[in-house]
């Protein structure tokens, strides 16, 4: 059974940094792309970012929201994805999702989420 | 201001069929494959469609989605109320080289 399983999440201060981590399980983890989305309190969802495969470069894409304070990576030999998010504003709360992004833009396989707060 | 364009909400009786239209342009829907996902109330999403009419194998064929130029559709039949939920289209934007989202519709049963 696949498993994905976010943590790392919590209050922080806007300007400082948190790492979420999504651990998967259930499917040879380095096949696979990682992806993350977020979903502000009462809002709809949005895309953060993903990273590919190693055997397609291990490359990244972001948000156009995210991009240069957020870092997605991951550790193939722990089953490991990681959002290493810099510079957190008061919009990046919200509700952080792990997922499993397959070839033509969909995703199959969702964590439950961690919740991440900023504020003062 | 999301990218592709859903009602915000649609409601039906039990047993009833619906349709969520989700709307977009040449760059996203028009030509790429389309997806849509459930989220039931305080639960993380869930694929429902993956490539403009495929449904995973756990899921109902009471969920069937369709695509015609720049605009796809889901269509729910035989309504219960555990359909209560919002649900999203999704797809990539070839012109933003993002993965687009609708704003997501809120069913009512």
């Amino acid at each position: 059974e696949v498993q994905l399983v976010e943590s790392g999440g919590g209050l922080v201060q806007p300007g400082r940094s948190l790492r979420l981590s999504c651990t998967g399980s259930g499917f040879t983890f380095g096949d696979y792309g990682m992806g993350w989305f977020r979903q502000a309190p009462g809002k709809g969802l949005e895309w953060v970012g993903f990273i590919r495969s190693k055997d397609f470069g291990g490359t990244t894409e972001y948000a156009a929201s995210v991009k240069g304070r957020f870092t997605i990576s991951r550790d193939d030999s722990k089953s490991v994805a990681y959002l290493q998010m810099n510079s957190l504003k008061t919009d990046d709360t919200g509700v952080y999702y792990c997922t499993r992004p397959r070839v033509f833009w969909w995703f199959d396989f969702w964590g439950q989420g961690t919740l991440v707060s900023v504020s003062s | 201001q999301s990218v592709l364009t859903q009602p915000p909400s649609v409601s039906a009786a039990p047993g009833q069929k619906v349709t969520i239209s989700c709307s977009g342009s040449s760059s996203n829907i028009g030509n790429n494959f389309v997806s849509w996902y459930q989220q039931l109330p305080g639960t993380a999403p869930k694929l429902l469609i993956y490539e403009n009419n495929e449904r995973p194998s756990e899921i109902p064929d009471r969920f069937s989605g369709s695509k015609s130029g720049t605009s796809t559709t889901l269509g729910i039949t035989g309504l219960q109320t555990g359909d209560e939920a919002d649900y999203y289209c999704g797809t990539w934007d070839s012109g933003l080289s993002t993965v687009v989202f609708g704003g997501g519709t809120k069913l009512t049963v």
